[in-house]
């Protein structure tokens, strides 16, 4: 149980294009989805944190504007990245949660984010 | 805010031989603390957690302990074998706030297990 999909893994898209990028919870219900950034060797950096049906909440110094995410349901969350640039290239990782299985994230595969 | 520190950044050990990660946290309110590892180009996967009212862990060759006077926590692997080299994160958290409960990670403990 407590399995996360995330859609695409990869993509290359070219500058100024938005990419959408899915976050599933399989067998579960997730009250809360977190989205992550990680560069290369470092550790996950907190973007943005959502409530099914409510407004994300971003972490000081992350644009809203810039990465617009969804919660429409408690299987699905998805992160748009607007008007990308080659400083957007990054691996991206959703987490689910539930207050039901006290709090415990789990992890989507990650998607990989290359701006050209 | 939390704080989390994580020690050390590479540790190298030969199969067969035990591997401890350490892990400091600054807020004395935090009471969750899972670890997780992430194999490369793959997301964190959970291997273990632990609750303040809990001074230890364990499921089958990994622990955890929590030192809540102390405010830290680690990770034991015992008989490692070469799979379990991976990145592996330590975090805590605040507990719920609006049914949520933020993580704090980290930086993370590369393990390397040589054959």
């Amino acid at each position: 149980g407590a399995v996360v999909s995330q859609h695409p893994s990869r993509v290359i898209c070219k500058s100024g294009t938005s990419v959408k990028i899915e976050c599933r919870s399989l067998d579960f219900q997730a009250t809360t989805m977190f989205w992550y950034r990680q560069f290369p060797k470092q550790s996950l950096m907190l973007m943005a944190t959502s409530n099914e049906g409510s407004k994300a909440t971003y972490e000081q110094g992350v644009e809203k504007d810039k990465f617009l995410i969804n919660h429409a349901s408690l299987t699905l969350s998805t992160l748009t990245v607007t008007s990308a640039h080659p400083e957007d290239s990054s691996f991206y990782i959703c987490s689910a949660g539930t207050s039901g299985r006290h709090g415990t994230q789990y992890f989507g595969p990650g998607t990989r984010l290359t701006v050209l | 805010g939390e704080n989390v520190e994580q020690h050390p950044s590479t540790l190298s050990v030969q199969e067969g031989d035990s591997a401890v990660i350490k892990c400091t946290y600054s807020d004395s309110a935090s009471n969750y603390f899972p670890w997780y590892k992430q194999e490369l180009g793959k997301g964190p996967q959970l291997i273990i957690d632990i609750r303040s009212n809990v001074g230890e862990k364990k499921d089958q060759r990994i622990a955890v302990t929590l030192n809540k006077t102390a405010k830290h926590f680690s990770l034991h692997i015992t008989e490692t074998q070469p799979e379990d080299s991976a990145v592996y994160f330590c975090a805590a958290s605040l507990g719920p706030v609006d049914s949520s409960y933020k993580l704090i990670f980290g930086s993370g403990t590369r393990l390397l297990v040589r054959p």
